[in-house]
């Protein structure tokens, strides 16, 4: 199976303030990759598929880039909607194994 | 629109059968490329994808897991059902099932999950 991480795994930071993600694959998924938001007791939702196509609906300050075996996600200007924990991924291969996820709280 | 919805025990005992059962609308399950997955979250920890199924009848599962997963489809009745045998206090967990539109999408589609815990 495919193993992913991500880094860091929590991090705080204050509204407006520009946050990346790093989200790296055991071995090379192309650009199979994506990003989910998921809020406290609520399902995870997608924000970005084949590493950087931002999914409908999904607010245009998030970004995602990479291939291979590297990945980001970037919120350019945080908002308080944003604080979440995100996940990443691979959809490369079976398993479709996820990332141990990155929390993002207010500084 | 599309919808899909968990159903199943809330509590089971350790070494029972889980029953899980995906209701679903807005899609068919008989459309090509479509397939509905189950993923789980213990509480307080990380995403893990268990099983998908696809129109076809493809089914893929988690190594891992495999020897206790069972996923079936109805698609008469927009119903994906997941079977977990023997299973223990580990198994607790938020269980989801989620769409994907073509074999090579991730799942854009969530419902909104099922807590199971298992306890005697």
């Amino acid at each position: 199976a495919i193993r992913m991480t991500q880094s860091p795994s929590s991090l705080s930071a204050s509204t407006g303030d520009r946050v990346t993600i790093t989200c790296r694959a055991s071995q090379g998924i192309s650009s199979y990759l994506a990003w989910y938001q998921q809020k406290p007791g609520k399902a995870p939702k997608l924000l970005i598929y084949a590493a950087s196509t931002l999914q409908s609906g999904v607010p245009s300050r998030f970004s995602g880039s990479g291939s291979g075996t590297d990945f980001t996600l970037t919120i350019s200007c945080l908002q308080s909607e944003d604080f979440a924990t995100y996940y990443c991924q691979q959809y490369y291969s079976y398993p479709r194994t996820f990332g141990p996820g990155t929390k993002v709280d207010i500084k | 629109q599309i919808t899909l919805k968990e159903s199943g025990p809330t509590l089971v005992k350790p070494t029972q059968t889980l029953t899980l059962t995906c209701t679903f609308s807005g899609f068919s399950l008989s459309t090509s490329g479509v397939g509905v997955g189950w993923i789980r979250q213990p509480p307080g920890k990380a995403l893990e994808w268990l099983a998908l199924i696809y129109w076809d009848d493809d089914k893929r599962y988690s190594p891992s897991l495999k020897s206790r997963l069972t996923i079936t489809k109805d698609t008469s009745k927009n119903q994906v059902v997941l079977t977990m045998t023997n299973m223990d206090p580990v198994d607790t967990a938020t269980y989801y099932c989620a769409q994907q539109t073509t074999v090579v999408t991730p799942f854009g589609y969530w419902g909104q999950g099922t807590l199971v815990t298992v306890s005697s």
